[in-house]
């Protein structure tokens, strides 16, 4: 398996735009996690699915951030409209029970 | 409720030297135990685990104990090296909702 696949690795966007960050999780796996890892504030869940249901979104910061699961192989996080403190690395990972696996990460970077 | 509490970084050691990083947990019932590593630029890893108690985790070697009396899973290693360079994790999960909690991170420099 190829792992937990991300896209795209790097974004660099301005602020107000529309942001959509892709995770492709492990082939199987019935959890599936978003994190944002920053200087300040370390690694945070923001949401979490299983069998691509949201059993818990506290971790989202407002409304401008959305996640779906439409299938068990694709998940999407949206930052609309995106600021300057949304800059972070985005983190998705894939559990079957057991360890997580994380993808590489996208770096968002909001100008 | 639930929580990991490792110990504040940054580390810098010697190449060769012993490491060891701190980690508490708070949980109910009985928790599984891991610590990922986390190289620059990359995501986590998994390093080692350990689901129950007095169970070691091992792996390049680097050990950890699961010790329920003092609630700890504390990161060693008796010989860093360079590479080791890293931040580490520690994180529990619970086995029913398989939600994780991680510590904060340490970040590890070893230098020749």
């Amino acid at each position: 398996d190829a792992g937990v696949i991300q896209s795209p690795r790097h974004e660099v966007t301005e602020m107000g735009q529309e942001v959509t960050l892709r995770c492709k999780p492990i082939s199987g796996h019935d959890y599936l996690f978003w994190y944002r890892q920053t200087m300040m504030r370390g690694l945070e869940l923001l949401i979490y699915f299983n069998n691509n249901v949201p059993i818990d979104d506290s971790g989202m910061p407002e409304d401008r951030f959305s996640a779906k699961m439409p299938n068990a192989s694709f998940s999407t996080l949206k930052i609309q409209p995106s600021e300057p403190r949304d800059s972070a690395v985005y983190f998705c990972a894939s559990s079957r029970g057991g360890e997580a696996f994380f993808g590489q990460g996208t770096r968002l970077t909001v100008v | 409720g639930n929580s990991v509490t490792q110990m504040e970084g940054p580390v810098t050691l010697s190449e060769e030297a012993f490491l060891t990083i701190n980690c508490t947990y708070t949980a109910t019932g009985y928790p599984s135990l891991f610590w990922y590593v986390q190289y620059p630029g990359e995501g986590l890893q998994l390093l080692l685990k350990a689901t129950k108690a007095d169970d070691k985790g091992s792996n390049k070697g680097f050990e950890a104990t699961y010790r329920k009396e003092t609630t700890s899973f504390h990161l060693e290693k008796g010989s860093v090296q360079v590479s080791d360079s890293a931040v580490y994790f520690c994180a529990l999960t619970k086995n029913t909702g398989n939600q994780f909690y991680f510590g904060t991170g340490t970040s590890l420099t070893v230098i020749p």
